[in-house]
């Protein structure tokens, strides 16, 4: 069964960097026709699309968010990383990683991770 | 960017009744990439149905979905205890970013 899993700090000061793993198992992060994307959720807001990687090397961002994110894979690791930079209080959120499955959508989420961005 | 519209906000209904979600697309949708979630409070959004109207492994078939272009219809044709939650709808695939709607909230009568 496929499974992702967040992980990384819940607290981080203004102005510094938010930096968050997805470990991926039950697949393999490098096989299949899959993006791996970044999902956020504010409290009582809608979710925001973040961006998403391709093992293969593809990363796409949110344009919105595109100066301040860096989204990596470590195939070794079976793991891909979420880093954002210089967040303030309205990057706060739950923070989820899921699997893009091209033509199939979000099929696979992981539980979520609250981030919380206070000094 | 497309902006996706979810109508209504909230829908009150009871159990057995026939649920029906709107959402409107500012522009087409590339090839009906439209998906939509259903999310539990405290829990990660689950995929019902991609494509327009294909529902995901595992979903039961009084969940259905329906449109193109730019309106899409998610129908629950009677609603179950467990139903009762925030739907999301999603435009995905290559035309990117892949925003969500705004969601609607079905809630007990």
């Amino acid at each position: 069964q496929v499974h992702l899993q967040e992980s990384g700090p819940g607290l981080v000061k203004p102005s510094q960097t938010l930096s968050l793993t997805c470990t991926v198992s039950g697949v393999s992060i490098s096989g299949g026709n899959y993006y791996w994307a970044w999902v956020r959720q504010p409290a009582g807001k809608r979710l925001e699309w973040i961006g998403r990687i391709y093992a293969g090397g593809s990363i796409t961002y949110n344009p919105s968010l595109k100066s301040r994110i860096t989204i990596s894979i470590d195939t070794s690791r079976s793991h891909f990383s979420l880093r954002l930079t210089s967040v303030t209080a309205a990057d706060t959120a739950v923070y989820y990683c899921a699997r893009d499955n091209w033509s199939t959508a979000l099929d696979f989420w992981g539980q979520g991770i609250q981030v919380t961005v206070s000094s | 960017e497309i902006v996706l519209t979810q109508s209504p906000g909230t829908l009150s209904l009871s159990p057995g009744e026939r649920a029906t979600l709107s959402c409107r697309a500012s522009q087409s949708v590339k090839s009906n990439y439209l998906a939509w979630y259903q999310q539990k409070p405290g829990q990660a959004p689950r995929l019902l149905i991609y494509g327009a109207s294909s529902r995901a492994t595992g979903i039961p078939d009084r969940f259905s979905g329906s449109g193109s272009g730019t309106d899409f219809t998610l129908t629950i044709s009677r609603l179950e205890p467990e139903d009762f939650a925030v739907y999301y709808c999603q435009q995905y695939g290559s035309s990117l970013p892949n925003p969500f709607g705004g969601g609607t909230k079905v809630e007990i009568k």
